[in-house]
């Protein structure tokens, strides 16, 4: 079953620190993987897209990397700031975009304290 | 530009009861979707639309049924709602065409709560 899983689940920093979230995931091969912030009582909201041939996208402070030998990518925070704080969702589409069965992660939830 | 609206924002159902949640896009989008997220668990795909009249089915689409009748709209009804219905629902859209294009833009979320 195609999969995708992220670490850690939690995670706490101080503001102004790094950090970096992993995704690992079966679907292979896929179309493009994307990594997604959710604020607390909101819809999620596009960071990054890659296709399976790209190995880093940027964001403003956010750099999203993929390694497709070892299926995974990370998504790493710069300069976090109190605003950083939200859950982290790692999506990947199956070859053929199809749009009926992207493959979603539970996501990492990052706390930002002052 | 208002992107992707939700109807309503919350909602308290008893069991057994019906309710429609209206989800808006105002950017042409072709493709529109329905997704539940509960604790714990990823989002998942209720039903989805490709097109204006046209509707399929996703993940978990039991007990639940859309419409697309005009392009900017997508409706999930609920006929008999249970307690295990009780979860936020996001609706999305995207256009179709190239990878980069199938960026989903999600609404607010309707929180619904089935007793």
């Amino acid at each position: 079953k195609n999969q995708v899983e992220q670490s850690p689940q939690s995670l706490i920093i101080l503001e102004g620190k790094n950090c970096t979230l992993q995704c690992n995931y079966t679907v292979s091969p896929f179309s493009n993987l994307r990594w997604y912030k959710q604020d607390t009582g909101r819809g999620p909201v596009s960071l990054t897209i890659m296709t399976f041939s790209e190995n880093t996208k940027s964001n403003r402070r956010y750099t999203a990397t993929l390694d497709a030998d070892t299926k995974q990518s990370s998504l790493h925070i710069t300069a976090s700031q109190l605003s950083d704080s939200a859950s982290y969702i790692c999506v990947v589409s199956p070859p053929g975009g199809s749009q009926g069965n992207l493959i979603f992660g539970k996501g990492t939830k990052l706390s930002v304290k002052p | 530009n208002a992107g992707v609206t939700q109807t309503p924002k919350f909602r308290v159902l008893k069991t057994g009861q019906s309710m429609t949640l209206l989800c808006a896009q105002d950017m042409n989008h072709e493709y529109m979707y329905w997704y539940r997220q509960d604790p714990g668990m990823g989002l998942r795909l209720i039903h989805y639309s490709v097109g204006e009249g046209t509707t399929a089915k996703g993940e978990v689409p039991d007990g639940y049924n859309v419409s697309r009748l005009k392009k900017q709209n997508f409706l999930l009804g609920l006929e008999s709602a249970a307690p295990s219905q009780t979860s936020v629902y996001f609706c999305a859209s995207s256009y179709a065409g190239t990878p980069y294009s199938y960026e989903q833009y999600f609404g607010p979320g309707t929180r619904l709560t089935v007793t």
